[in-house]
């Protein structure tokens, strides 16, 4: 199994240019989730799924979009990229069955917005 | 406040020694989570908990559930523990199993 792999590893944009963020999961996870890392602060949640079909808000949701087509899937997109949107972007996935579960994490993608 | 705290937020020790972090956090819970963030940035796993104490290796995570307090500990430390180790809590009541995470603690382990 691969887990989850996340592509690009890297990228710089400039302002008002947009792109979407891969990841993909082979352990039919049902869970998914988008966070992102700035320096010194803890993972902040963008946006979850809960399965194919059904995606939610996290705590900081604003100038990103996602979908989930597929179990394996889900990007993340982001339009109109600004400066603030330079961070480290994490997807995971995990089991969740009446509970929580252990998340496994993709190896990142960092981004840097000029 | 964050809902999740960690001390210390740096620490730096000799090869060997006997590490703590602590976590402590403001919520009622129904997990917390003990994360490794290598030098190269991956993310893994290492322990969830809800109650008492578990062990893998030289590492042991404890959680007191009514003083809403964690500890991970380190035995005879290497210069491989080296890493961020983050703590986090599943909160009870939230949808989607979320995660509010600490800031981290980086752990040195010097030769």
């Amino acid at each position: 199994n691969a887990g989850v792999t996340q592509t690009p590893k890297f990228r710089i944009l400039k302002i008002g240019q947009s792109m979407t963020l891969q990841c993909t999961q082979d352990m039919n996870h049902n869970y998914m989730y988008w966070y992102r890392q700035d320096p010194g602060m803890g993972l902040k949640l963008i946006y979850y799924s809960v399965g194919a079909g059904i995606t939610d808000k996290g705590e900081v949701p604003n100038g990103y979009n996602v979908s989930r087509s597929t179990t394996e899937d889900f990007p993340l997109r982001l339009e109109l990229a600004a400066p603030s949107q330079t961070s480290v972007y994490f997807c995971a996935s995990a089991h969740v069955w009446g509970g929580t579960d252990t998340q496994y994490f993709g190896p990142g993608t960092r981004l840097t917005v000029l | 406040k964050n809902e999740v705290e960690q001390s210390p937020q740096n620490l730096t020790a000799q090869e060997g020694e006997f590490i703590t972090i602590n976590c402590s956090y403001s919520v009622g819970i129904s997990a917390l989570h003990w994360l490794q963030q290598h030098p190269g940035g991956g993310i893994v796993s290492l322990f969830m908990l809800s109650s008492g104490k578990k062990k893998h290796g030289r590492l042991i995570a404890t959680i007191n559930i009514q003083e809403k307090h964690s500890s991970l500990h380190i035995t005879a430390s290497h210069p491989r523990d080296s890493a961020v180790y983050i703590c986090a809590v599943s909160a009870r009541g939230t949808s989607g199993s979320r995660l509010t995470f600490g800031e981290g603690t980086q752990l040195t382990v010097n030769p």
